[in-house]
């Protein structure tokens, strides 16, 4: 079982839809928690850190569930510029960061 | 802005040769670290160091060995390669205190 597992979609949604990816972590030692954002042929780059008591940018919202091992990222109003890999991604341990496979969204016009 | 980069983005080598991917940031960052991307796998970590001449194996680190002989360089050495190796590999860096990693643009390795 893959340490951090999420739906590898893809996810097609017009725009202006609201979309939600989900991610569940097996080690309930897992420090921290954010979602990376990853282009098609580019790095990941970091989207946003994942608290507790969730958090928001713009129209991104991210929220944790340590009782249930999960960790999820809502978008509001999709623009095609969404369109993208998102990785969830765990803190083991002071260095290393776990990273799922992927969840693949495509906005359509 | 944090700038890692990578010596190719695409390299193609023959089965048994030694390959050498290099990696350089620009932000004096204390820690760097090595993965390969596959379809379906995602990121796994192969080594990372926390310091010159310092480094820890990763999740993956068998057919590789790594080399840092100044802050910011850190090297990806493939003794010999094998047509498993074939992948996508990302070079990463981040300040001590940090978690947010900042990503190379990547060397996609061909190994026939």
């Amino acid at each position: 079982r893959k340490e951090v597992e999420q739906d590898p979609g893809p996810f097609n949604v017009p725009e202006g839809a609201t979309v939600a990816f989900n991610c569940t972590y097996s080690n309930s030692a897992s420090q921290s928690f954010f979602w990376y954002r990853q282009d098609c042929r580019k790095e990941p780059k970091l989207l946003m850190s994942v608290y507790s008591s969730g958090n928001e940018d713009g129209r991104f919202t991210a929220q944790l569930n340590r009782a249930s091992q999960y960790i999820s990222l809502l978008i509001r109003d999709s623009k095609l510029s969404d369109s993208a890999t998102y990785l969830c991604v765990v803190r083991r341990s002071s260095y290393k960061l776990i990273f799922g496979s992927g969840t693949r969204l495509l906005v359509r016009p | 802005d944090v700038k890692v980069t990578q010596s190719s983005r695409y390299l193609v080598k023959r089965t048994g040769e030694k390959v050498f991917l290099e990696c350089v940031q620009d932000m004096d960052h204390e820690n760097m670290f090595w993965y390969r991307q596959d379809p379906g796998l995602g990121l796994r970590l192969i080594y990372f160091s926390y310091d010159v001449k310092m480094k820890e194996k990763g999740d993956i680190p068998e057919g590789y060995s790594v080399s840092r002989e100044k802050k910011e360089r850190f090297s990806l050495i493939l003794e010999s390669a094998s047509t498993n190796q074939t992948s996508m590999y990302l070079c990463a860096s981040t300040e001590a205190s940090s978690y947010e990693q900042y990503f190379g643009p990547g060397t996609r390795l061909t190994v026939t």
